[in-house]
């Protein structure tokens, strides 16, 4: 079964420091699509990236990068020079189309930037 | 204009009453979802409807139903609310007509908190 881990919990940073958010994944799929959200406090899911599993390139937009590697199953994301509008939960999420016909979320990063 | 809507915001109830939870997206998209966030932020799969099929995450109780009147709509029934319903509803939509489902980004609805007293 897929799995998606989000093995930090919460981090805290001060506003212009760069931080990582990592995510780890599982799949037996060779087919599978990762995708980043992120949910400030007013709750609604902001759609932040998706990245098919053939394209391993990096991206950047703007202070956002993402780190795709295959090779140890992991989509980190890393913000840089943090903003105090950057505070909120980031989810990770992995779907394996073409299999398991499902989508499954990581617990989520409660990041928060601190002025 | 509001890419996915959901109706009402907030939704507080008696247990054992039944309530529905409405969704429509203007995106044009063929595929809604239904998900559930529980009180740690644990979002997870309720339904996922496309071109008239109906996926259903095998540990949704039955209570729960969705209904779909048209491809812009997925609205969420649900009977006999237990107080562990209680929790934050998304609603979302993606393009996905190839009639695989999760290929293509999903948008998501502002949420609707569902409070079972």
């Amino acid at each position: 079964a897929q799995k998606v881990t989000q093995a930090q919990t919460e981090i805290s940073v001060v506003e212009k420091e760069d931080v990582t958010l990592d995510c780890v994944y599982e799949t037996r799929d060779t087919t599978y699509y990762l995708f980043w959200y992120k949910q400030p406090p007013s709750g609604e899911l902001v759609f932040l990236i998706r990245r098919n599993s053939f394209d391993e390139q990096n991206e950047i937009s703007g202070r956002y990068s993402w780190n795709f590697q295959k090779s140890t199953s992991s989509f980190n994301f890393t913000i840089t020079a943090s903003q105090v509008v950057d505070s909120a939960v980031y989810f990770c999420a992995l779907s394996e189309a073409f299999n398991n016909n499902d989508m499954r979320f990581g617990a989520g990063t409660r990041l928060t930037v601190k002025p | 204009d509001t890419a996915v809507s959901q109706t009402p915001k907030y939704l507080v109830t008696q247990m054992g009453n039944d309530k529905s939870i409405k969704c429509e997206q203007n995106l044009g998209h063929d595929t809604m979802y239904w998900y559930k966030q529980d009180s740690k932020k644990f979002l997870k799969i309720m339904f996922s409807y496309n071109n008239k099929e109906l996926i259903i995450n095998e540990t949704v109780p039955n209570r729960f139903s969705p209904k779909s009147p048209d491809k812009a709509h997925l609205n969420l029934h649900i009977n006999s609310l237990e107080l562990g319903d209680s929790a934050v509803y998304f609603c979302a939509s993606s393009q996905d007509n190839s009639g695989r489902i999760y290929t293509d980004t999903q948008y998501f609805g502002p949420g609707t908190r569902l409070t079972v007293l």
